[in-house]
């Protein structure tokens, strides 16, 4: 049962255009919303959050849209640069939980110079 | 640097054998989480303890152990290994609930 699902497994954008990653869940007791970036090699870094609370957040090029109803996120980076080109994973928390993330499966951006 | 180290960074053993995986948490974290990454695959949860207590369990193989120690620093033990345990381990840490788990750079076991 995969709570979290990014439905594109790649993306590719021409530098300085927008990059667009989305995200549904099904589980309507998430309540917090991250997501994290990961480079061949290395663990996955955390890059922006949001809480249920909110439908928007943003930080530096970085913005995340959450939208409750249709139970979907996306995280925008304008504008796009070549050193963004990793994999992009989303993921969910319950309330009342124990902080464990529920992971999508990814989606591979690739930026073209 | 994101503060949570991971040791060792590759292993290769052999099928049936019985491997560790070492994760120091952040300063100050006292949650600390495994999670496996199969090729192609997304991040599965596996197992989280708190302060030394087991607190959640997810998808983990019965054949799989893991433990906090009163330092914080969690191991992870799996044994009679197969093929298919081949994949990247990552550790990760927080300070609490609904803030940001900080991984480590993963260990990745080779089952031959």
């Amino acid at each position: 049962d995969q709570q979290v699902k990014q439905n594109s497994p790649s993306l590719s954008v021409q530098e300085g255009r927008i990059s667009i990653l989305n995200c549904d869940y099904t589980n309507s007791m998430f309540d917090y919303f991250l997501w994290y970036k990961k480079y061949p090699a290395e663990g996955p870094t955390f890059l922006i959050s949001i809480s249920s609370i909110k439908d928007k957040n943003e930080d530096g090029r970085f913005t995340v849209f959450l939208n409750k109803s249709a139970k979907h996120l996306s995280l925008h980076i304008v504008p796009s640069q070549p050193g963004d080109s990793a994999v992009y994973f989303c993921a969910a928390s319950a309330s009342g939980n124990t902080g464990k993330l529920i992971f999508g499966q990814g989606t591979t951006l690739q930026v073209k110079p | 640097d994101s503060g949570v180290t991971q040791t060792p960074k590759h292993l290769i053993t052999a099928t049936g054998q019985r491997v560790t995986l070492r994760c120091s948490p952040r300063s100050g974290d006292l949650s600390v989480y495994w999670y496996q990454q199969s090729l192609d695959q997304g991040l599965q949860f596996l197992i989280q303890y708190y302060n030394g207590e087991e607190r959640a369990k997810g998808n983990i193989l019965e054949r799989f152990s893991a433990q906090q120690f009163p330092d914080l620093h969690s191991e992870l033990n799996l044994s009679s290994l197969e093929l298919g345990d081949s994949a990247l381990y990552f550790c990760a840490s927080s300070a609490g609930t609904h803030t940001e788990a900080f991984f480590g750079q993963g260990t990745r076991l080779t089952v031959v």
